[in-house]
């Protein structure tokens, strides 16, 4: 696609249920970025992928998150049991590959737990 | 770990030019300064990125240092369409360490 999409664009979900943020980059870019930014609060960098491989998992903030991806396109990030701490925008970033190229950004999932 | 340092807020005037400094003391011979943008309510934007040479884009120039213990972001000519959190961010390892953002500096452009 033109750009990277990210979906649910808002998602509300109650406390201690499970969520599903879906991120597809742009076609081509074998490298892809999870981040996350709380209100009024710089990103924090939770997991990157290379293909399909994930080799830095040091992001993430708990054992409740993880994050996959397949074919090296989509990228799924799942949080379990959600806590109201997980509040935040997650964003999704790819690039042609890592090394020094320019991330696009997607839109971001608003997460909010209640 | 190599590190920026940014002022935390900048003002410019619409259609000055704006320069925003980045000081980065620590940084190693393969490292390279990128800079990106957020504007409000959306995801970071590339905006321009070098390693030792001075790099001009239909975004914006960055001026780096010989040293290249700074560097400078220069927006030509302001709008309030700039209005934005501007990132300085080193990429470590040549650049195989996904990129740390910081605080940036928030520019506020009046018109």
């Amino acid at each position: 696609g033109a750009g990277v999409s990210q979906s649910p664009s808002n998602k509300v979900t109650e406390k201690g249920k499970d969520v599903e943020l879906r991120c597809d980059p742009i076609s081509g870019h074998t490298a892809l970025y999870w981040y996350r930014q709380s209100l009024g609060q710089g990103l924090e960098f939770l997991i990157y992928f290379q293909g399909n491989s994930a080799p830095d998992k040091s992001g993430l903030p708990s054992d409740r998150f993880s994050a996959e991806r397949t074919g090296g396109s989509v990228s799924t990030l799942t949080i379990q049991r959600t806590q109201q701490e997980d509040s935040a925008v997650y964003l999704c970033a790819s690039s042609f590959q890592t090394g020094n190229y320019g991330y696009t950004f997607g839109s971001g999932t608003r997460l909010t737990v209640v | 770990d190599a590190k920026t340092t940014q002022p935390n807020s900048m003002e410019s005037n619409e259609e000055e030019p704006v320069h925003l400094p980045c000081n980065h003391s620590t940084i190693s011979g393969t490292d390279y300064i990128h800079w990106y943008r957020q504007l409000p309510s959306q995801g970071p934007e590339y905006v321009i990125h070098g390693l030792t040479s001075n790099v001009n884009n239909r975004m914006a120039s960055l001026a780096i240092a010989e040293d290249r213990k700074s560097s400078t972001l220069i927006l030509h000519r302001a709008t309030l369409r700039d209005a934005a959190v501007y990132y300085c961010i080193l990429s470590l390892n040549s650049g195989n360490t996904p990129l740390v953002f910081g605080k940036g500096t928030r520019l506020s452009v009046i018109a």
